[in-house]
């Protein structure tokens, strides 16, 4: 199947600092993709859609300057959590469709602990 | 939107035994996907099901799109099976591909 890497797997930051989360498709090309967030025992709650070339859209009740999405290439998409404060702890997870726009593919995900 | 039920929300076995988990949607879908998410958080991608029969070693999954459930098997249950299971659809019509997921069933193999 395809390939979808995510990195950082896990990362700790200052609040008041920002973290920015790589999402790249590795054997494909991705037109979009997208970022989930998951707190713990809970199920993955979609954040944003990414779209190449074009401005993200995002879910009811998430913060668009919270959360900077950029899809620059076809093969990456980056979520940056800007100002970032504890609540914000949680894990992100990028997926992206295969080229057949059928089955999705998710990243490693990654464990953002804020301080 | 679309609503993704899945049942039980926990189960605990003893290694051996058998399981049936299942996903109930309420609106047609194009897309369902099974995942196992390991304990390090890891989505494992099991089937794409969209409707039919599949099977993969211990693990099959049927779905039945016109009923709109598909249920998920797991035979013979081994400790690494444990984790949690999710059920994840896209609906028809969905030109944006986005896939909607069920709150998983967290299920704990017993050595």
């Amino acid at each position: 199947g395809a390939v979808v890497s995510q990195h950082p797997s896990r990362v700790i930051c200052k609040s008041g600092t920002s973290v920015k989360i790589e999402c790249r498709s590795l054997d494909f090309q991705a037109t979009t993709m997208f970022w989930y967030r998951q707190f713990p025992k809970q199920s993955l709650m979609l954040m944003a859609t990414s779209n190449e070339g074009s401005k993200a859209t995002y879910e009811q009740g998430v913060e668009k300057d919270k959360f900077l999405i950029n899809h620059a290439s076809l093969t990456l998409s980056t979520l940056t959590v800007t100002s970032a404060h504890p609540e914000d702890s949680s894990f992100y997870i990028c997926s992206a469709p295969d080229s057949m726009n059928t089955e999705a593919f998710f990243g490693q995900g990654t464990r953002l602990t804020v301080v | 939107g679309i609503q993704v039920e899945q049942s039980p929300p926990d189960l605990i076995l003893q290694e051996g035994a058998n399981s049936t988990l299942r996903c109930n949607f309420s609106d047609s879908v194009n897309n369902l996907q099974w995942f196992h998410q390991n304990p390090w958080g890891q989505l494992i991608n099991l089937f794409y099901i969209p409707s039919g029969t599949k099977q993969n070693g211990r693990l099959s999954a049927t779905t039945v799109a016109t009923e709109r459930y598909s249920l998920l098997y797991i035979s013979s249950s081994q400790t690494t099976d444990s984790g949690v299971y999710f059920c994840a659809v896209e609906k028809s019509g969905d030109r944006d591909d986005k896939i909607i997921f069920g709150k998983g069933t967290r299920l704990h193999i017993l050595p």
